[in-house]
């Protein structure tokens, strides 16, 4: 069985940083590509970043390029997304999830974790 | 502003069928392939939809989807009181490089 752990959210001021976590199991990780996808409160879904299965190659949206990172380390069965110069809009559950195949744009979003809140307040 | 377009709301009663729309361009739904998403209340989005029409396993043949050109459906029919969720539509962007979803509908069940 899929599953996917997201930690790493928390209460962080307007400019700082922080790491997400996304711990995979029940598949193998190093197969498949990986998203992050997040949902502001009451909001919609968007799409953050992706990443294929062996980190080759990398996507993010506008809203957060340049600010953000995703990587992974396929050792570990673990994907990351640091999150630098944070904005209150920036606040959302954030999920991760496997793609059913090795890059993120041919395929999508299959199975999702149940995500991992960030509040970015002053 | 979302680049998919689907109504904010849709609503029917037990047994009806009932249809959700997704409008988008060229860039996305014209030139590539809709995935739809479910979301029942405090839970994360399940995948409903790929490829337009394809239903993972586990999905009751209930559900269905549809694309025609730079629009996609997602119809549920014998509609029952645990299909009340939000409902997004998603397809890749060939101009952004990204994933793009719809707004979201929200299915009421009367």
């Amino acid at each position: 069985e899929v599953q996917l752990v997201e930690s790493g959210g928390g209460l962080v001021q307007p400019g700082r940083s922080l790491r997400l976590s996304c711990a995979a199991s029940g598949f193998t990780f190093d197969d498949y590509a990986m998203h992050w996808v997040r949902q502001a409160p009451g909001k919609g879904l968007e799409w953050v970043s992706g990443i294929s299965w062996n980190s080759g190659n990398t996507g993010y949206a506008d809203s957060v390029k340049g600010r953000f990172t995703i990587s992974r380390d396929n050792a570990k069965n673990s994907l990351y997304l640091q999150m630098n110069s944070l904005r209150p809009e920036d606040t959302a559950l954030y999920y991760c999830a496997k793609d059913p195949g090795y890059d993120f744009w041919s395929g999508y979003p299959h199975y999702w974790g149940q995500g991992t809140l960030v509040t970015v307040s002053s | 502003q979302s680049v998919l377009t689907q109504p904010p709301s849709a609503s029917g009663t037990p047994g009806q069928r009932v249809t959700i729309s997704c409008s988008g361009g060229s860039s996305n739904i014209g030139s590539n392939t809709v995935n739809w998403y479910q979301q029942l209340p405090g839970t994360a989005p399940k995948l409903l939809i790929y490829s337009n029409n394809q239903r993972p396993s586990g999905v009751p043949d209930r559900f269905s989807g549809s694309k025609s050109g730079t629009s996609a459906s997602l119809a549920i029919s014998g509609l029952q009181s645990e299909d009340e969720a939000d409902y997004y539509c998603a397809s890749w962007d060939d101009s952004l490089n990204g994933w793009v979803f719809g707004g979201g509908t929200k299915l009421t069940v009367l």
